[in-house]
């Protein structure tokens, strides 16, 4: 099926262990976002992508890494997990940049870090 | 971006129009007025969005008033489907990337 979905969407892992979060767009969309969602916090960007190899940090990089190797792919590492991750992590992808391209969200990603 | 005030949560009854408020009072002349919702568990869902004119699509209306500094989103039958936390979010165009940010929103709830 055609749009955004990200894989797995339940994770259990422990501290210190490496975790992948998977977002797969099928729109041919340049612009992929990875959000993080805490109670209190609402949505926070983690890092963004505007087109294959070009990413940039958010407001809370730190502890992930992004890569984009290819257009439709965004995935998310935590390459030593903490407890402080535990969240619910939600992919985007934007046709553009511009103000008036709205962003297409996945179903989210729950992570609990033991 | 400029930052949105809204209600905590509202109440609306099934069938009748519901009316969220936002304020935006800081919004510049190149900011967009952006409504998402998130129903419990998923992910947030585009609704509507206009720059000073009102809008409609086949989700809601967008009411933005003369000056700006405010709008509302018009859901004009509410139905229980429609529970869900409700964000208005202004947005510019950066020239890196034009990030949404997040704030409470509002809470929903549409009763029989």
């Amino acid at each position: 099926d055609a749009g955004i979905t990200q894989s797995p969407r339940y994770k259990i892992t422990e501290t210190g262990r490496q975790v992948t979060l998977m977002c797969h767009q099928t729109w041919s969309h340049s612009y992929m976002f990875w959000y993080r969602q805490d109670l209190g916090h609402g949505l926070r960007l983690i890092y963004y992508s505007a087109a294959a190899d070009i990413t940039d940090k958010g407001e809370v990089p730190d502890g992930y890494v992004v890569s984009r190797s290819k257009t439709e792919n965004f995935p998310l590492t935590l390459e030593s997990a903490t407890r402080s991750q535990t969240s619910v992590y939600f992919c985007a992808s934007s046709e553009g940049q511009a103000s008036y391209n709205e962003q297409f969200f996945g179903p989210g990603t729950r992570l609990t870090v033991l | 971006d400029a930052k949105t005030t809204q209600p905590t949560s509202m109440d609306c009854a099934e069938g009748r129009a519901a009316n969220l408020p936002c304020n935006h009072s800081t919004i510049s002349g190149n900011e967009y007025v952006y409504w998402y919702r998130q129903i419990h568990s998923q992910g947030p869902q585009y609704i509507i969005h206009g720059l000073k004119n009102n809008e409609t699509n086949e989700m809601a209306s967008l009411i933005i008033t003369e000056d700006r500094k405010s709008s509302t989103l018009i859901l004009p039958h509410a139905t229980l489907r429609d529970t869900a936390v409700y964000y208005c979010i202004v947005r510019a165009y950066t020239g890196t990337a034009s990030k949404l940010t997040f704030g409470t929103g509002t809470r929903l709830q549409v009763t029989l």
